[in-house]
C-alpha cells in the first residue's frame, strides 16, 4: 500500500521559472518529510527535509512547504537550472515506525533552456 | 562526490554464483542500510543496521545475506539469486537509528542475474 504518493510523473519548466513538485500521504503518523534528487547511474541525494512542527523550510533556491490537515507538501525550486534535470523523490517516516523512510514513486523533472 | 561508497558498481552473475556487494562510509554514522530499486520504482527498504546490529530485515529472502564487519562497513551476501533479484541495490547510512536525520544513499551497486 503506497502511504506517500506523487502522482505528476513527470514536470517540464522553462529555465529561471519556478518548479513545483507535489506529494501527499495517507498515514497521520508521519512527522518527518525528504526530499531526494537522483541523477541516472546516481543514487538519491538529499536536499531537504520539514518537520511536522513546521509548515516551511527553506534551504537556497528550494523551499519545502507542509499542509499537515492536507497531507499534502510540496517542493518549490526558483529559480529552475537545466542542472536541476532528475529524478526527485518525496519520502516520509515517523517514529512509531522505526523511522523507515517510505518514498513516493517519483517526479522527473525536465528543465528547458 | 558521495560519501558512501558502494563495490562494484555493475555485477553480472549466474544463478548459481556467491557473490558480495559492499558499501563503507567514514561519516561516523551508526545505521546503515540496504535498498532494492527496480526501474521507475522508489527504493524499497531490505535491511537496517544500528551499531552494527541487524535491526530491522524486511522479509527478504534468505538468498540475501547481510553483515556489518564494523561501523563503517556493510556487505551484502548473494547467492542462489533469482532473475527477478536484478536491480539497483543501495547503500545508506544516517547518524543512528534514533528520531529524524536524513539517509545519505551511495551510487549503487547494479545487479544483473543471469
Amino acid at each position: 500500500d503506497q502511504q506517500v504518493k506523487q502522482n505528476s510523473p513527470s514536470l517540464s519548466v522553462q529555465e529561471g521559472r519556478i518548479s513545483i513538485l507535489n506529494c501527499d500521504y495517507t498515514n497521520s503518523m508521519f512527522d518527518y518529510f525528504l526530499w531526494y534528487k537522483k541523477y541516472p547511474a546516481e543514487g538519491p541525494t538529499f536536499l531537504i527535509s520539514i518537520s511536522s512542527i513546521k509548515d516551511k523550510n527553506e534551504d537556497g533556491r528550494f523551499t519545502v512547504f507542509l499542509n499537515k490537515s492536507a497531507k499534502h507538501l510540496s517542493l518549490h525550486i526558483v529559480p529552475s537550472q537545466p542542472g536541476d534535470s532528475a529524478v526527485y523523490f518525496c519520502a516520509a517516516s515517523s517514529g512509531s515506525n522505526d523511522y523507515k523512510l517510505s518514498f513516493g514513486a517519483g517526479t522527473t523533472v525536465t528543465v528547458r533552456a | 562526490d558521495t560519501e558512501v561508497t558502494q563495490t562494484p558498481k555493475h555485477l553480472v552473475m549466474g544463478m548459481t554464483n556467491k557473490k558480495s556487494l559492499k558499501c563503507e562510509q567514514h561519516m561516523g554514522h551508526r545505521a546503515m542500510y540496504w535498498y532494492k530499486q527496480k526501474a521507475k520504482k522508489p527504493p524499497e527498504l531490505m535491511f537496517v543496521y544500528s551499531y552494527e546490529k541487524l535491526s530491522i530485515n524486511e522479509s527478504v529472502p534468505s538468498r540475501f545475506s547481510p553483515e556489518c564487519p564494523n561501523s563503517s562497513l556493510l556487505n551484502l551476501h548473494l547467492h542462489a539469486l533469482q532473475p527477478e533479484d536484478s536491480a539497483l541495490y543501495l547503500c545508506a547510512s544516517s547518524h543512528n537509528t534514533g528520531g529524524h536525520q536524513p539517509q545519505h544513499f551511495g551510487d549503487g551497486t547494479r545487479l544483473s542475474i543471469l
